[in-house]
């Protein structure tokens, strides 16, 4: 089975700070990784995802993400937070069953960006 | 429409009535989801269907139907729901092969 734990529901930054939302997994078999955004009354937007290769991904908005096996750990980081960063982000695993790819998600953690 | 849309977007019923959520999905993908999100817990999996043939069902309660007449729309049918069934309901697509699940807006249900 596979599960994912985001360290802190809650995360606050300030603009212009370093944003880093924290991300573990725990995978029987090598993983798929992703970050998904979730912003007020809207669906989840994919940000960023590992499969295989470079263990430092970049995505939209400015994220990236470093996926590092030996501590189970895909923590997501932007230099510089913006106001319009504002939002849930959700940390996944995927499950390569079959040809579908389950995801299973974290709790997700709410970042606040304060002026 | 581009992406995935879902309708209605807000929708309050009673714990006696009938509904039904729609997805759309305007990719070409052919694999569709539904997924429960409610408040402090993660997302969950409710059913995937492949090819219009439902190929996963997270141990969910009978008062919800899927039903997925092709490749491009999935519906979810509610009756006699409770309270806590109240949740956004997320719809999502994808490719066959591909890792990666796009995301419709979700419908707000409350059950009152």
């Amino acid at each position: 089975a596979q599960s994912v734990t985001q360290l802190g529901s809650h995360v606050s930054v300030s603009e212009g700070a370093l944003v880093l939302l924290r991300c573990n997994y725990s995978s029987s078999v090598p993983p798929y990784l992703f970050w998904y955004v979730q912003y007020p009354n809207q669906g989840l937007q994919l940000l960023l995802k590992y499969t295989t290769g470079a263990t430092l991904v970049k995505g939209i908005n400015g994220f990236e993400a470093e996926f590092k096996k030996s501590e189970t750990s895909f923590h997501l980081t932007k230099p510089s937070a913006h106001m319009s960063d504002a939002a849930e982000y959700f940390c996944a695993v995927s499950d390569a069953g079959g040809s579908n790819y389950k995801l299973t998600f974290g709790k997700g953690t709410l970042l606040t960006v304060n002026p | 429409e581009t992406g995935v849309t879902q309708t209605p977007r807000h929708l309050v019923m009673g714990m006696t009535n009938k509904k039904s959520l729609k997805c759309e999905q305007h990719l070409g993908h052919n694999a569709m989801y539904w997924y429960k999100q409610s408040a402090k817990k993660p997302l969950e999996l409710m059913f995937v269907y492949n090819f219009k043939e439902q190929t996963e069902n997270n141990s969910v309660p009978s008062r919800f139907s899927p039903e997925c007449p092709n490749s491009s729309h999935l519906f979810l049918h509610l009756h006699t729901l409770q309270p806590e069934d109240s949740a956004l309901y997320l719809c999502a697509s994808s490719q066959e092969g591909a890792v990666e699940q796009y995301f419709g807006p979700g419908t707000r249900l409350t059950v009152t």
